[in-house]
């Protein structure tokens, strides 16, 4: 199995503009979690998915954030437009329950 | 609010010693708890889990859980210079199956071993 497979790994940006970010979960798993990484805060559940559904989007910073789940193996989270302060690593994980989630590697993003 | 602490670190332990790593949490509603470690530039990987109160241990890894006290531990014992890497304690309000909520974790504790 391939993992969980997020692009791109890098993205460097200018405040303003949109950025959108892409996850493919595992193959099979139902549940799609993204979270935010930085140092002041840690990691931080966005929004997360059930059969493509959005089940909990409470975590999503602003307005600014959206983020789809079109069909069972994508999803994007789409910053627009974006701020020096969404500067981060996402994280995109999948589970199939009750088993574990599995995180991706991760897109690091840095708006200046 | 949900909060999960831990301690900062840097934790810096022998090789071959114990290493133990705890957290606490706020939400008295928390059902499960698990041990994620994070390699520098890495994401996180799923190390233990525990549901009931007392011990579980895995291999050179124990978790211990007390829901009275709100407080989570993980001992690492024969700890190895591979260990090294920031432990992340996470909780969810599901009795069972960390994969079918949202995880509130905690910052992480920095954790070296010293060869």
């Amino acid at each position: 199995d391939a993992g969980v497979i997020q692009s791109p790994r890098h993205e460097v940006t200018e405040m303003g503009q949109e950025v959108t970010l892409r996850c493919k979960p595992i193959s099979g798993h139902d549940y799609l979690f993204w979270y935010r990484q930085t140092m002041m805060r840690g990691l931080e559940l966005l929004i997360y998915f059930n059969n493509n559904v959005p089940i909990d989007d409470s975590g999503m910073p602003e307005d600014r954030f959206s983020a789809k789940m079109p069909n069972a193996s994508f999803s994007t989270l789409k910053i627009q437009p974006s701020e020096p302060r969404d500067s981060a690593v996402y994280f995109c994980a999948s589970s199939s329950v009750p088993r574990t989630q599995y995180f991706g590697p991760g897109t690091r993003l840095l708006v200046l | 609010q949900k909060e999960v602490e831990q301690n900062s670190g840097p934790l810096s332990v022998p090789e071959g010693a114990i290493a133990s790593l705890n957290c606490t949490y706020s939400d008295r509603g928390s059902q499960s708890f698990f041990w994620y470690r994070q390699y520098s530039g890495k994401s996180p990987e799923l190390i233990m889990f525990i549901y009931s109160n007392g011990d579980k241990e895995d291999g050179r890894f124990t978790a211990q859980l007390n829901k009275a006290s709100q407080y989570v531990s993980l001992l690492i014992r024969d700890s190895q210079p591979s260990d090294s890497a920031t432990y992340l304690c996470a909780v969810n309000q599901r009795g069972s199956g960390g994969g079918a909520d949202g995880l509130t974790f905690g910052k992480g504790t920095h954790l070296i071993i010293q060869p």
